[in-house]
């Protein structure tokens, strides 16, 4: 089982409409969990960042926590163009807090 | 600010090559980290220090060196380029080791070993 899990897609969806973004993770003790944008040939961009259960909303963006299912998710919602990237869910580890164990990320299309 | 720093931006390598990515960060940032990326794959970590003469393996070290002589520079040096190392390099930092605190990252180092 691989340490932090995402669907790598491509998930497309159509323009105005809801992203939904997954991410599960094997390490109960993690407390901090990010979501990063990376546009092709970029570098990676925080979205949002969680660490209590529940939602966490920023603008278009909510942050879903479920530690006792050890699930993490990222709502957008009118979903626009622009929002055509990869999203990374990165989450620290137990043993070493400043370091974070990264997904391999899923491609999100947004449709016009 | 300028932020993170990272040159080159691209490179290409003979097998058997040396180089130094380089790093610098103007944020009095404690910890700095050094990543590389494959094609669509995340990152995987591969030094990291948490101060000025204090370094730290990460998951993928080998084939790597790093030091640590000041807090803004963060050296990346590749020893014997292999094929296995052509990747994107990123490197990345953080104030202290507080696990709220995101990465801020440079733009990265696309490098090919030929």
């Amino acid at each position: 089982q691989k340490e932090v899990e995402q669907n790598s897609g491509p998930l497309s969806v159509p323009e105005g409409a809801i992203a939904s973004l997954n991410c599960t993770y094997s390490d109960r003790g993690s407390q901090s969990f990010f979501w990063y944008r990376q546009y092709s040939g970029k570098s990676p961009e925080l979205i949002m960042f969680i660490y209590s259960n529940g939602d966490k909303e920023d603008g278009r963006f909510t942050a879903q926590l479920n530690k006792a299912s050890q699930y993490v998710s990222l709502l957008i919602r009118d979903s626009q163009p622009s929002d055509s990237a990869t999203y990374l869910c990165a989450v620290n580890r137990m043993i070493s807090n400043y370091q974070l164990i990264w997904g391999a990320g899923t491609k999100l299309i947004i449709k016009p | 600010n300028a932020g993170v720093t990272q040159t080159p931006k691209f490179r290409i390598l003979k097998i058997g090559q040396s180089m130094t990515l380089q790093c610098t960060q103007d944020m009095n940032h404690n910890y700095m980290y050094w990543y590389r990326q494959d094609p669509g794959m995340g990152l995987k970590l591969i030094y990291y220090s948490v101060g000025a003469g204090i370094t730290d393996k990460g998951e993928v070290p080998n084939g790597y060196n790093v030091s640590r002589s000041t807090t803004e520079d963060f050296p990346l040096r590749l020893e014997l380029a292999a094929p296995s190392q052509t990747s994107v390099y990123f490197c990345a930092s953080i104030k202290e080791g507080i696990s709220l605190q995101p990465q801020h990252f440079g733009d990265g180092t696309r490098l090919s070993i030929l």
